[in-house]
């Protein structure tokens, strides 16, 4: 079945440093979304990709689709304490929104 | 907040027991998800109900089946609970449209199995 693989698992940044997590499959994804979820909380959308080369920014936050839709990734500029949480790469298998997450990146931010 | 709403939010069960687990939807939502999320890891989808029917299924064992209700509201039962099924359990629920949705996940409910 599909398989989305998210790198790295774990990164430390100081405060104010930039932060990329990246998402990849072996096969063609339809789309692509992205998930926060904080220690001890739910996963929470951020945002959807679907077009080939796809860039969408939200404030600090940068996501991007590649070009043969395999690989996303989602880019924060200047960390914040409030960026701290794993963060999630889902694809929709099949119809009717049954999401395939990679494993997540866990983001620690240094006060 | 989602409005999707999850009871109860922890559980301690024994081994061979069975328990039920609670979602109620977003108003409006019609479709439901489960997902168990072991800890360190990311969610695996259990199975979705949309309109009272199950619309899919993920790789799991014939002793995780659910409901849903005419209300949307949905329940995951899990028999013969096993050590390993100790998990953040998660439901989302969503309205399937013409293209990606997004999901809205409760708080989930933390199983232990002990």
């Amino acid at each position: 079945g599909q398989q989305v693989m998210q790198i790295p698992q774990y990164q430390h940044v100081q405060e104010g440093e930039d932060f990329t997590t990246y998402c990849n499959s072996s096969t063609t994804l339809s789309n692509i979304q992205w998930y926060k979820q904080r220690p001890g909380g739910h996963p929470v959308f951020l945002i959807q990709l679907v077009k080939s080369g796809e860039v969408k920014k939200q404030k600090r936050l940068t996501f991007q689709f590649g070009e043969a839709k395999k690989n996303s990734s989602l880019h924060i500029t200047a960390t914040q304490t409030t960026d701290v949480g794993t963060y999630f790469c889902a694809s929709e298998a099949g119809a009717g929104n049954m999401l395939t997450f990679g494993g997540g990146t866990r983001l620690m931010v240094k006060p | 907040e989602t409005g999707v709403t999850q009871s109860p939010t922890h559980l301690i069960k024994t081994r061979g027991q069975q328990v039920t687990l609670r979602c109620s939807s977003q108003s409006g939502h019609n479709t439901v998800s489960w997902y168990q999320q072991a800890l360190g890891q990311g969610p695996q989808f259990i199975f979705q109900y949309y309109r009272e029917e199950e619309n899919g299924r993920g790789n799991f064992p014939p002793r995780f089946s659910g409901l849903q209700f005419p209300n949307y509201s949905s329940e995951l039962n899990v028999n013969a609970l096993e050590l390993d099924d100790s998990a953040l359990y998660l439901c989302a629920s969503s309205t399937p449209g013409q293209g990606p949705t997004e999901a809205f996940f409760g708080q989930g409910t933390r199983l232990t199995v002990v």
